[in-house]
């Protein structure tokens, strides 16, 4: 089938704490695969994306690498601050552009 | 520019009334899609559309779901006879094209802000 897992929320760290956010798909194919972020009181935006095996997403110092051997893209910032406390949402694409997201993992970063 | 819009951004309803959902989107853009999310869960594809061509309704959960796009623009989509399990966050993307095969087709899918739709 065609689904998104990731790792369940929510997660809590400390102002300049190592993130991982684990996220692993099925697919016949291979899919882009994106991580797309939700603020308090705002809608999704989207974070960072990849589009073929190997290939680095990256934006506001947070990354994901499209591993197509395990099927994952786990998401990693180095060094979190408050302002990352957000909901975030492993996603990768379908016939006709449509997503398919994960169930979305809750941050919290305390100061 | 403007982003995508979505109206009403809250929507409580008697069950077994029908609702309207509106979503405006970027001017120029050729697709739309429409998601639905449940508390505590990512969106789920309802339908898309590109133009006023409805592509894909596979996501609809039953018949008393629809939606158009009748100029290519605007687009609603319609609850008949709601039920309590119809309440969600409802969320409308628009993005430049539905995109296709190849790393230099995929295209970014801009969300407006939602609707909640509470069913009593």
């Amino acid at each position: 089938g065609n689904s998104v897992t990731q790792m369940e929320g929510p997660v809590t760290l400390s102002e300049e704490a190592f993130l991982t956010i684990n996220c692993t798909y099925t697919a016949t194919g291979y899919p882009s695969l994106f991580w797309y972020v939700q603020y308090p009181g705002e809608g999704l935006q989207l974070l960072l994306k990849a589009t073929k095996a190997d290939d680095k997403g990256s934006n506001k110092g947070f990354e994901a690498t499209y591993r197509k051997e395990t099927t994952s893209f786990h998401l990693e910032k180095g060094s979190v601050q408050v302002s990352d406390s957000a909901v975030y949402f492993c996603a990768r694409n379908h016939a006709g552009g449509k997503l398919i997201f994960g169930q979305g993992t809750e941050l919290s970063v305390k100061p | 520019g403007a982003g995508v819009s979505q109206s009403p951004r809250y929507k409580v309803t008697k069950r077994g009334q029908d609702v309207a959902l509106r979503c405006d989107p970027i001017s120029g853009h050729v697709s739309l899609y429409w998601y639905r999310q449940a508390l505590g869960q990512g969106p789920e594809f309802l339908t898309y559309f590109n133009y006023e061509a409805q592509q894909d309704k596979s996501g609809l959960p039953n018949d008393r779901f629809s939606a158009e796009r009748p100029e290519g623009s605007i687009s609603t989509l319609t609850i008949q006879r709601t039920e309590q399990r119809d309440s969600a966050m409802y969320r409308c993307a628009s993005s430049f094209d539905a995109g296709g095969q190849g790393a230099n087709m995929v295209y970014e899918q801009y969300f407006g802000p939602g609707t909640r739709l509470t069913v009593t």
